[in-house]
């Protein structure tokens, strides 16, 4: 069992204000990376997902940034709206194995 | 074009009882990946199959098991049911075996045991 540990645990922020989260996994035998986003009762939703040392990727507000050497990754949104409001989660992969390692997720709430 | 879809979507049994839970990947998806999430908990993996073959396995007893079809389709079955088996399953697809282009999630079966 690979330990990936996601900070905060929850967040409440007010519209517009920018946000940041964070995911610390092992270095080891990493693979790649993955960021979801999922809101109640649909399905998590692919965000990213970064392969090298120094990736950064974006897609709208929401861009993500990956340090493998170190093992963590940050995701950063960009002007919080309230349909942000979500469980981020991230996943590591490691080389040899198919499967995913989650993190247990950090909840965003944006009040309007 | 269908997501992956999964059924059913919500199920009440009782301790001792059986379950097989299903999942239709995306079409054209070799790889089906099975996860359990209870509570508080981030999901943790339990089977991967690709092409018809179980590829990986997590830390599940032997209650656990699970299969893929000819179409790719996935059956996920639990004997002999714990009221620690309570807990959301999501399936997962994916193209390849080992995908750096994401995995697509089901919406999942929430599974009661009382």
């Amino acid at each position: 069992i690979l330990n990936v540990e996601q900070s905060p645990q929850s967040l409440h922020v007010q519209e517009g204000d920018s946000t940041n989260f964070t995911c610390s996994f092992p270095s080891s035998n990493f693979y790649a990376l993955h960021w979801y986003r999922w809101e109640t009762a649909k399905s998590p939703e692919a965000l990213f997902v970064m392969t090298l040392n120094g990736d950064e990727k974006k897609k709208g507000r929401i861009s993500a940034t990956l340090n493998t050497k170190e093992g963590y990754s940050y995701l950063y949104i960009k002007g919080s709206q309230p349909e942000d409001s979500a469980t981020y989660l991230c996943a590591s992969q490691i080389t040899g194995a198919n499967n995913l390692f989650f993190g247990t997720g950090t909840r965003l709430t944006v009040i309007p | 074009d269908a997501g992956v879809t999964q059924s059913p979507t919500h199920l009440i049994k009782t301790r001792g009882q059986h379950v097989t839970l299903r999942c239709s990947p995306i079409s054209g998806h070799k790889s089906v990946s099975w996860y359990q999430q209870v509570l508080g908990q981030g999901p943790q993996f339990i089977f991967q199959y690709y092409e018809k073959e179980e590829r990986g396995r997590g830390n599940f007893p032997d209650r656990f098991s699970a299969r893929q079809f000819p179409n790719y389709s996935s059956e996920l079955n639990v004997n002999a049911l714990l009221l620690g088996d309570s807990a959301l399953y999501l399936c997962a697809s994916s193209l390849q075996r080992t995908s750096t282009y994401g995995y697509t999630f089901g919406s999942g079966t929430r599974l009661t045991v009382v």
